[in-house]
């Protein structure tokens, strides 16, 4: 079974360009998880999806940062415009819907994460 | 979801156990412990969760105390591989929500 995969694995952009993250989630998981870290700083979370719809957004930090997931498959991060302080290592993860599997123990599985630049 | 409280920093030996400790004081009753690791350069891994029963997988065991305050992570042969951030989250079983990363545990294995 594949995993979580990231599209791309590194970015660098200048400042005040758009840069568009992916996240392909693994088949058949409803829910779908944007998160960074940012240098130095503990991972955070920006939002969740359950399937096409975003179930909680208050991680995202302004209104430069747009996510999607468009038939509820993969989803896109949107970043624009970029800002120095975007650069960090976004990671996606994913997990199964909701009770389908006793003892309703989610476990998260992340991708291996993009690393943005912003110069 | 519960507060958790690691040390910042561990070192093994190759070979050994690793014991990664963990308090989780104000855990509720309805509250899993869960454990993910951070390989440098990857994405957080899932390794265990367990509610009050010792838990055991492929990748470690779990051993939680019987008032369910504090739990230990065993990795009971270290390899060089292991060498990670280790974190410990409390969350709310059934919770589909997001997981709050703490500063977690550094452990690093010595050959």
């Amino acid at each position: 079974e594949a995993g979580v995969t990231q599209f791309p694995s590194h970015s660098v952009i200048e400042k005040g360009q758009t840069v568009t993250l992916r996240c392909d989630p693994i088949s058949g998981h409803d829910n779908l998880y944007w998160y960074r870290r940012v240098m130095g700083k503990e991972i955070k979370f920006l939002l969740h999806f359950v399937k096409e719809s975003k179930q909680d957004e208050s991680g995202m930090p302004n209104n430069r940062f747009l996510a999607e997931r468009t038939g509820g498959t993969y989803s896109t991060l949107k970043v624009q415009p970029a800002e120095l302080e975007d650069s960090g290592v976004y990671f996606c993860a994913s997990s199964q819907g909701s009770y389908q599997v006793w003892p309703w123990a989610y476990e998260q599985y992340f991708g291996p994460g993009t690393r943005l630049t912003v110069t | 979801d519960a507060k958790t409280t690691q040390p910042p920093s561990m070192d093994c030996a190759e070979g050994r156990a690793a014991n990664l400790p963990c308090n989780h004081s104000t855990i509720s009753g309805n509250e899993y412990v869960y454990w993910y690791r951070q390989i440098h350069s990857q994405g957080p891994q899932y390794i265990i969760h367990g509610l009050k029963n010792n838990e055991t997988n492929e990748m470690a065991s779990l051993i939680i105390t019987e008032d369910r305050k504090s739990s230990t992570l065993i990795l009971p042969h270290a390899t060089l591989r292991d060498t990670a951030v280790y974190y410990c989250i409390v969350r709310v079983r059934g919770s589909q929500g997001n997981l709050i990363f703490g500063k977690g545990t550094k452990l690093s294995v010595k050959p």
